[in-house]
């Protein structure tokens, strides 16, 4: 499984943007990046996914570099609801088609008035 | 939202004692996995299942088994339950192996506390 690196806590404040960098040095070739948001008290919920290049969605934006080593979610005007941990996850199935993601800690993304 | 289901959603048992969580999903997803949720160590997989009777083991799956009899049931059991194993237990479901297909949904989440 490739592993990820990515800062434990952002602050930031409503209206300005956020961006959480994560490194997964060995990405393999056939990795997707998948990033995921969780709320206290509930299951995380999937945010947005890319290969290479950039993606957008309505609720964020996927920026990953050429050498797809690292990847950064940018989450534009962010609220108080927005405060949750974000998980960047590296993976795609194995050769026996089996498929195990583990998310490690995550960051903690606290926004305030 | 996904159709899965977590039962039960609380349970405080004593150590020793055998304790049982069962994911009921309704979308007749191929995948499903186990997880549990510990502060400082994010989620971390304990077992998955890549079909019916077909599993295998996670990051942290000792003192943990599994079983999966039909598609819509994935069974967590903890055959003698220890005060390490306290955690909150999340189930989660996916249709496909990874990939822009690989999305996983997640239960509510079971609580258990072991004294």
């Amino acid at each position: 499984l490739a592993k990820t690196t990515q800062p434990i806590s952002m602050d930031s404040y409503e209206g300005q943007e956020v961006n959480i960098t994560c490194s997964h040095n060995n990405i393999a070739t056939n990795d997707y990046i998948t990033w995921y948001q969780q709320f206290p008290s509930q299951g995380p919920r999937f945010i947005i996914q890319g290969y290479k290049t950039k993606v957008t969605n309505e609720v964020a934006s996927l920026f990953i570099p050429a050498d797809r080593k690292s990847s950064t979610l940018s989450l534009p005007r962010v609220s108080l609801s927005d405060t949750a941990v974000y998980y960047c996850l590296v993976g795609d199935a194995g050769p026996s088609n089996d498929y195990k993601l583990s998310f490690g800690a995550g960051t903690t993304v606290t926004v305030r008035a | 939202d996904a159709g899965i289901t977590q039962s039960p959603r609380h349970k405080v048992t004593e150590t020793g004692t055998p304790v049982t969580l069962r994911c009921h999903q309704t979308e007749n997803h191929r995948y499903m996995y186990w997880y549990r949720q510990d502060p400082g160590h994010g989620l971390r997989l304990i077992h998955y299942s890549y079909g019916v009777k077909d599993t295998d083991k996670g990051e942290v799956s000792d003192g943990y088994s599994v079983s999966r009899s039909k598609t819509e049931d994935f069974l967590l059991t903890l055959e003698s339950a220890t005060s390490s194993q306290t955690s909150v237990y999340f189930c989660a479901i996916s249709e496909f192996a990874g990939g822009p297909t690989g999305e996983l949904f997640f239960g509510e989440g079971s609580r258990l506390t072991v004294l």
